[in-house]
């Protein structure tokens, strides 16, 4: 059964720092590209960062470009999301999904992040 | 940056009734949509990909078609687990992007 498990979430002040990880199981990590996709307290869902299977390729939405950095550890399983300068418009329930089929077939729970002082 | 318009942003309807949600593309995507269900607490599903195909698992009274740049999820026989937020999705050019969501209800 494929799994992807976020962790790292919290209360952090605007300007601080925070990273995300998503432990995957139940598939071959290193064989899929992967995906954050965030969405607001009561709002859609927004992209923001997509990573190939080998970090070839690094995509960002022009909301975090400069600010955010994906990245993955093949050997462990895990995709990050390093957030920093974060504002409260990235207040957010952030996933991590997998590529596969042209699209994001397979989501996580979702780590909550919110930026308040 | 390509825009998807879903459209309606809401509807209420019947158990077995059919209902039709659409995703308008700013410009030509082909193929490269997607359509997701998104029910309260929980994570997206992925319903249909490639415009038309079914995701593994869903139920065969969902249904995605295409025309031109118009987009359409069909759903017959709606039931009540049907409930949730659905949106559309262009992976056709980067940024990946979402269409707003349509909040279904049933009555």
């Amino acid at each position: 059964e494929v799994q992807l498990v976020e962790s790292g979430g919290g209360l952090v002040q605007p300007g601080r720092s925070l990273k995300l990880s998503c432990l995957a199981s139940g598939f071959t990590f290193s064989n899929y590209g992967m995906n954050w996709i965030r969405q607001a307290p009561g709002k859609g869902l927004e992209w923001v960062a997509s990573i190939s299977s080998s970090s070839s390729y690094i995509y960002y939405a022009d909301t975090v470009k400069g600010r955010f950095t994906i990245s993955r550890d093949n050997a462990k399983n895990t995709l990050y999301l390093q957030m920093t300068s974060l504002r409260s418009e990235d207040t957010a329930l952030y996933y991590c999904a997998r590529d596969r089929l042209g699209v994001m077939d397979a989501w996580g729970q979702g780590a909550s992040v919110t930026v308040s002082s | 940056d390509i825009q998807m318009t879903q459209s309606p942003a809401s509807l209420s309807a019947s158990p077995e009734e059919i209902v039709t949600i659409t995703c308008q593309a700013s410009q030509d995507i082909g193929n490269w949509l997607a359509w997701y269900q998104q029910k309260p607490g929980k994570s997206p599903q992925l319903l249909i990909y490639s415009a038309t195909s079914l995701a593994d698992g869903i139920p065969s009274r969902f249904s995605g078609s295409r025309s031109g740049t118009q987009y359409s999820l069909k759903i017959s026989r709606l039931q009540v687990e049907d409930t949730g937020i659905y949106y559309c999705l262009q992976r056709y050019s980067n940024p990946w992007t979402f269409g707003g969501g349509t909040k279904l209800e049933l009555k």
